[in-house]
């Protein structure tokens, strides 16, 4: 089964809007900890936002700002203000504290930001 | 300060060949994480190395090896080449366990 799952495989948003990008995610583990990592063209994953599962408030990191449900186990990732920069590939992971603790990573969504 | 490495950053080999690859972590990091990913499986987790020890290995035949040295600096070995192998291999590191991690900008490995 998908422990993390992307259900946007692409978007298209205007610049200077706000974009929500899906991750759910599928765990019976209670420590946890929910990433968003950003993957240009030239391939570095960049590190975005941290959740973790005691979390009692949404992660925010400037422009970026996670979604975090428990009880849906939903972790979306939400940009404000988008800017051309902002297109790459976009990917949720989770690490499961209590069991193996390696992180693992969903298929991403390409985001592309239109002037 | 410098980020992660990995070396080289584009490899081309045959089948049946063997390619190691390097990755010197963030000073100070002593976890080393190694990911394939390609463009029909997305990442893969391949193993973990934590002072030394390998903490995780994910579902990858035993082709795929690594190790981590005294320094932290890691490195992965997979042996007799398949095409299937064609992939970008990115190395992370992370302060501590249970860490973000913080990635290199891969080695590009193209068998053929």
């Amino acid at each position: 089964a998908q422990k993390i799952t992307q259900t946007q495989p692409g978007m298209f948003v205007q610049e200077k809007e706000a974009v929500t990008l899906d991750c759910t995610y599928d765990t019976s583990d209670p420590s946890y900890g929910l990433f968003w990592y950003k993957q240009p063209s030239s391939g570095e994953m960049i590190f975005l936002i941290y959740q973790g599962s005691y979390d009692q408030q949404n992660a925010t990191e400037g422009r970026y700002s996670l979604n975090f449900q428990k009880a849906r186990k939903s972790a979306n990732l939400v940009i404000s203000a988008s800017q051309l920069g902002d297109s790459a590939m976009y990917f949720c992971a989770m690490r499961e504290l209590d069991r193996d603790d390696k992180i693992i990573f969903g298929k991403g969504t390409r985001l592309h930001i239109l002037p | 300060k410098a980020g992660v490495t990995q070396t080289p950053r584009y490899l081309i080999k045959t089948r049946g060949q063997q390619v190691t690859l390097s990755c010197s972590p963030i000073s100070g990091h002593r976890s080393v994480s190694w990911y394939q990913q390609t463009p029909g499986q997305g990442l893969q987790f391949l193993f973990e190395y934590f002072s030394e020890t390998q903490r995780n290995k994910g579902n990858f035949p035993g082709r795929f090896s690594g190790r981590q040295f005294s320094n932290s600096r890691s490195e992965m070995n997979v042996s007799t080449l398949e095409l299937g192998d064609s992939a970008l291999y990115l190395c992370a590191s992370s302060e501590r366990e249970s860490g973000e991690l913080f990635f290199g900008e891969g080695s590009r490995l193209t068998v053929l």
